[in-house]
């Protein structure tokens, strides 16, 4: 059984530049969460999908927005970026037909908008 | 917004004595789990307690829940240095566990000296 993998570990980009992190869920999940983690603050929920639809919206622009694929793997875009948007991003992944409340975190990306 | 507030921000102790740390939220929950997170990297799921629940033991963890206080602790006993770490508490406060959307505190940091 494999663990929530994510890529790329690290990034920098530039004001008004866009992003995409990606997400690889633990085998078995069909369901992806998404979470910001700010420096010294904890995560904030941006957004789950649940069978390739969004499943639940936290306080987020729509510049950020998702997929999730076929094989339950899942992408964050962030068009526009801003320095505030330098944060960690978490993707979490859970079996949502199961009822399994406990999400499983990935390593995360660490981005720094500059 | 963070619905969890862990009590104390910092702590620092050392290795083989208990550490408690507390945390608080505001709405009904279905569940309330622990995560830990080191350096900044993902988070660790450590133990969930549902809201039917006072008390869960898990190796060196207890964790109790007291829903009419809205409050929660974590007790790690005998420390270790290895488990310095930021602890998290979050809620699942979705309806009928229709999207199970964590919100979490601002976490405690536990430093165990050698």
């Amino acid at each position: 059984e494999t663990g929530v993998t994510q890529s790329p570990t690290h990034l920098i980009k530039t004001r008004g530049q866009q992003v995409t992190l990606r997400c690889s869920s633990q085998s078995g999940h069909n369901t992806v969460s998404w979470y910001q983690q700010a420096l010294g603050q904890g995560p904030q929920f941006i957004f789950q999908y649940y069978r390739e639809e969004e499943n639940g919206r936290g306080n987020f622009p729509p510049r950020f927005s998702g997929l999730q694929f076929p094989n339950y793997s899942s992408e964050l875009n962030v068009n526009a970026l801003e320095l505030d948007d330098s944060a960690l991003y978490l993707c979490a992944s859970s079996d949502r037909t199961h009822y399994q409340e406990t999400q499983y975190f990935g390593p995360g990306t660490r981005l720094l908008v500059l | 917004s963070q619905q969890g507030e862990e009590d104390p921000q910092a702590l620092s102790i050392q290795e083989g004595e208990n550490a408690t740390m507390n945390c608080s939220y505001k709405t009904s929950i279905n569940n309330l789990q622990w995560y830990r997170q080191n350096s900044g990297r993902g988070l660790v799921h450590l133990i969930l307690i549902r809201s039917n629940e006072r008390e869960k033991h898990s190796g060196r963890l207890r964790v109790t829940l007291d829903t009419s206080k809205k409050s929660s602790s974590l007790l790690i006993t005998a420390s270790r240095a290895a488990d310095t770490a930021s602890y998290f508490c979050a809620t699942d406060a979705s309806g009928g566990g229709s999207n199970y959307k964590l919100t979490f505190g601002k976490g405690t940091l536990l430093t165990v000296n050698p």
